[in-house]
């Protein structure tokens, strides 16, 4: 079985700051892992995802997430925050084998930003 | 372009009465479609997912359904809606960079 963990609830940073969200991850095989944020009442957004190559994701807005399989973590990072990046953060895994292509997702963590 | 519609945005529905949720992707074809729920705000629970026409699967037995009459759409339903039905419901389209999800509906059972 495959699982996520985000142990922080909340993440306070202040503005010009660089921020981590913590995720560890567990699964059988090479995992594909995956960010996405969610802002109040609307859907998820895609930030980015590991699947294979250089452990550095980029992805949108500036985040990047290193994954580190001895530590089995993806933790996403970003070096200078903005208010604007205040939100819910998710952090989710997938198996390498195919069939329903069914993601593991975190409880997620919201990120508070203060100017 | 590839794109995912959820709708409506919002709903109010009393206690025992029916609920539909619709949600359609466009530009593509066999779509894997999955219908989550997401309460208070955090965790994600997945409600039910299809890989194709008419093919379900149910991944928690609740007072919830949901059916795939077209490639292209899937519908959330309930015959009688509980307060405990109130949440957050996103429907998500697996591509192959992860997912893309709608919008989602904000629904409060009175």
């Amino acid at each position: 079985a495959q699982s996520v963990a985000q142990p922080e609830d909340q993440v306070n940073v202040a503005e010009g700051n660089p921020l981590t969200v913590k995720c560890t991850y567990s699964v059988s095989g090479n995992p594909y892992l995956f960010w996405y944020v969610q802002y109040p009442n609307r859907g998820l957004q895609f930030l980015l995802k590991y699947i294979t190559g250089d452990n550095l994701v980029k992805g949108s807005y500036g985040f990047e997430a290193e994954f580190n399989k001895s530590q089995t973590s993806f933790h996403l990072k970003k070096p200078s925050a903005l208010v604007s990046d205040s939100a819910l953060y998710f952090c989710a895994v997938r198996g390498p084998s195919g069939g329903s292509y069914i993601p593991t997702f975190g409880r997620g963590t919201s990120l508070i930003v203060h100017p | 372009s590839q794109t995912i519609h959820q709708w409506p945005a919002t709903l109010v529905q009393p206690v025992g009465s029916p609920l539909s949720l619709e949600c359609t992707v466009e530009g593509t074809s066999n779509p894997n479609l999955y219908w989550y729920r997401q309460a208070a705000g955090r965790g994600l629970q997945l409600l039910f997912y299809s890989v194709g026409i008419g093919q379900i699967s149910s991944e928690v037995p609740q007072n919830l359904s949901a059916s795939r009459p077209q490639d292209r759409q899937f519908i959330l339903s309930s015959k009688k809606l509980l307060l405990s039905d109130s949440g957050f419901y996103l429907c998500a389209w697996w591509q192959s960079y992860g997912y893309t999800f709608g919008s989602g509906t904000r629904l409060t059972v009175v």
